[in-house]
């Protein structure tokens, strides 16, 4: 079965370090978004790419928060610098836009973050 | 008004029970439908698009009623292995294209 892969799958560390979450998509989707959880926030929206464009990262903190797709294969998350705040787990899931339908989509097993 | 809004839980049935959660949204103009169904401390997995027609899928129905803005998700003979939380998620057409995820319901099904 196709799937996106994350990583890494836990990371600890301590406020104020630089924290870095890759993603690769499945192979020949279009669209990656970026989601955080938590218990208190459920499923938050921080950054939606297609065909490698942003298009919609308002759910994400500006200033410390950036997400990039430097190429198809990956995208990328980080957060410089952390805090206790930021402790969630983080997605990132994968999908087929197409006419500006969807057909569902695919999530990686999530990045678990904890900042101390 | 939330963008997608579902049922408040937890949903605590027992086995064999027949469920139903509903989820309304605010966007007429939204195009795809889907639930998603995500276990405690993994991530969500795709259970079943929802179309205007309404489709099955084995014990699962879902609907979808465009006039009133919502769809449903309907679970008949609850298993013990249906407790999860599931998540009514749709795409919105309005200032660019847009999936959005609702907050989800729980459903504890009980021997």
């Amino acid at each position: 079965d196709a799937r996106v892969t994350q990583t890494p799958r836990h990371k600890v560390t301590e406020m104020g370090q630089e924290v870095t979450m890759r993603c690769q998509p499945i192979l020949g989707h279009n669209t990656v978004f970026w989601y955080r959880q938590t218990m208190m926030q459920g499923l938050e929206l921080l950054a939606y790419f297609r065909n490698r464009a942003p298009l919609d990262d308002s759910g994400m903190p500006k200033d410390r928060f950036s997400a990039e797709m430097p190429d198809a294969t990956l995208a990328t998350l980080k957060i410089q610098p952390s805090e206790p705040r930021d402790s969630a787990v983080y997605f990132c899931a994968s999908g087929l836009d197409v006419d500006r339908m969807n057909y569902g989509y695919t999530f990686g097993s999530g990045t678990r973050l904890t900042v101390v | 008004r939330k963008e997608v809004e579902q049922d408040p839980g937890p949903f605590n049935v027992p086995e064999g029970a027949t469920v139903a959660f509903n989820c309304t949204y605010s966007n007429s103009a939204s195009q795809s439908f889907f639930w998603y169904r995500q276990d405690c401390r993994k991530e969500p997995k795709l259970l079943m698009s929802v179309y205007s027609s309404g489709n099955e899928d084995g014990r699962f129905t879902a609907q979808l009623n465009r006039a009133s803005q919502y769809i449903s998700l309907l679970i008949r003979d609850s298993k013990l292995s249906d407790s999860a939380t599931y998540l009514c998620v749709v795409n919105g057409d309005t200032g660019g294209f847009k999936t959005i995820f609702g907050a989800g319901t729980r459903l504890f099904v009980k021997a």
